[in-house]
Parts: C-alpha cells; structure tokens; sequence
C-alpha cells in the first residue's frame, strides 16, 4: 500500500527556506490523478493546509495566507513532491505533514498521511 | 475562503458515554466534510468523508451526519481509545480548511 515519508532539516534559520521533501513509496506518484498535500501544526494547536498539487505538476493550489512564500512541487523521477517555505519566522515552527486525498481530482479528504516532521525555526 | 467552527472546544466524558461533536461552516459546503481523529505524537487518521461514509476500517460506533452548513460527528459508546481530539476539514473549495478542533477527554 502507497506510505508516505516526510524528510528535511529539522532547524531552520529565521528569513530563510524551510525544504521538506515527501518521498511516496508503495505506488507511483504519476500513475494515479492525485492532488498530493502538505499540511501543518504548531505545537498544542490545530491543523493548517499549505497547498496541494496535481500529479502532473501543472497545478497547485496554496493557502493564501502562506501563498507569496510557498512553492509545491513535484518530482516524478524520483516519486517525490516537495514543500519550498520562504522566509520563515517563529511562526512557521510545526509538524508538517505530507498526504494523499483519498479520491482522484479531488482536495481532500486525507486517507494516507506521512508520520510528520518537526521543524523549528530559531537562529 | 471557507471557515469552520468546531464545539465544544472540549468534551468531557467517561467511556461507554455518547458523544456528539459539532461542526459548523461560513457557508454551504454541501456534504464536502471530512472527520479526522488525531492522538498525541501521531498524525491525523481519516474517519468519516463526505459527511456520512466512514473510511476503510473505521468502526460502526463513528457516525456522520449533516449537510450544508451545519455536521456531527457521533461516537454511540465511548471506548478508551476514543479520548483524541477530533477535526473537521471541507474540500468543497480551494483553500482547503480544516476546524479548530474539538478534544474528547476523560471526565
């Protein structure tokens, strides 16, 4: 069955990028139409949508609370779909969390989740 | 942007009890809502989507129930394994959103 993997530097430096990669294993990310997504939570608090893309790459939709700083992309060679967070402050410090919706073309809801990645930001 | 409100913030009962949890939304998202329990240091797990059909391997006690604006979430007889906290999330619209929470505990 399709898992999900989380992976990245667990520390990040304020102004700079926050990079998480989500490696799918058990399934190939380009054989099935997925919107794959990151989501997010701070510690003791709830759960924020980042963004999701399209398998093919060729569309993503984003929080717009976050959209002039995220990227989401998606690398089918290497059956991964990565998180590009920049300029990140104190308050991007969560567990992000990568999934897969459990309908094709559709946003949600999130059957397969990754275990979650802690990043901290602080210098 | 569509907005969800959970209630109660939190729930206190003991097992064997019901619980009813509520989800409202800031406009109709027909049967576009899913329920997630999550428990410490573990991530979300997918109950209930579309309002009402429970995911692979949910037990019978999990309900759903409502459309449009306002949903439940049900649990019939609490078990042990049941004190989490639990959110709501539509997908009828981009951006995607999820409610604040409502947490199940011990009373």
């Amino acid at each position: 069955q399709v898992q999900l993997q989380e992976s990245g530097p667990g520390l990040v430096k304020p102004l700079e990028t926050l990079s998480l990669t989500c490696t799918v294993s058990g399934g190939s990310i380009s054989s099935s139409p997925y919107y794959w997504g990151w989501i997010r939570q701070p510690p003791g608090k709830g759960l924020e949508w980042i963004g999701s893309i399209y398998y093919t790459g060729t569309t993503s939709y984003y929080n717009p609370s976050l959209n002039s700083r995220v990227t989401i992309s998606i690398d089918t060679s290497e059956n991964q779909f990565s998180l590009n967070l920049k300029f990140v402050t104190a308050a991007d410090t969560a567990v992000y969390f990568c999934a897969r919706p459990r309908q094709e073309n559709a946003g949600g809801a999130f059957d397969i989740w990754g275990q979650g990645t802690m990043v901290t930001v602080s210098s | 942007e569509i907005v969800l409100t959970q209630s109660p913030a939190t729930l206190s009962l003991s097992p064997g009890e019901r619980a009813t949890l509520s989800c409202r939304a800031s406009q109709s998202v027909s049967t576009y809502l899913a329920w997630y329990q999550q428990k410490p240091g573990q991530a979300p797990r997918l109950l209930i989507y579309s309002a009402s059909y429970r995911a692979t391997g949910i037990p019978a006690r999990f309900s759903g129930g409502g459309s449009g604006t306002d949903f439940t979430l049900t649990i019939s007889s609490l078990e042990p394994e049941d004190f989490a906290v639990y959110f709501c999330q539509q997908r009828l619209n981009w951006p995607l959103s999820f409610g604040p929470g409502t947490k199940v505990e011990f009373k």
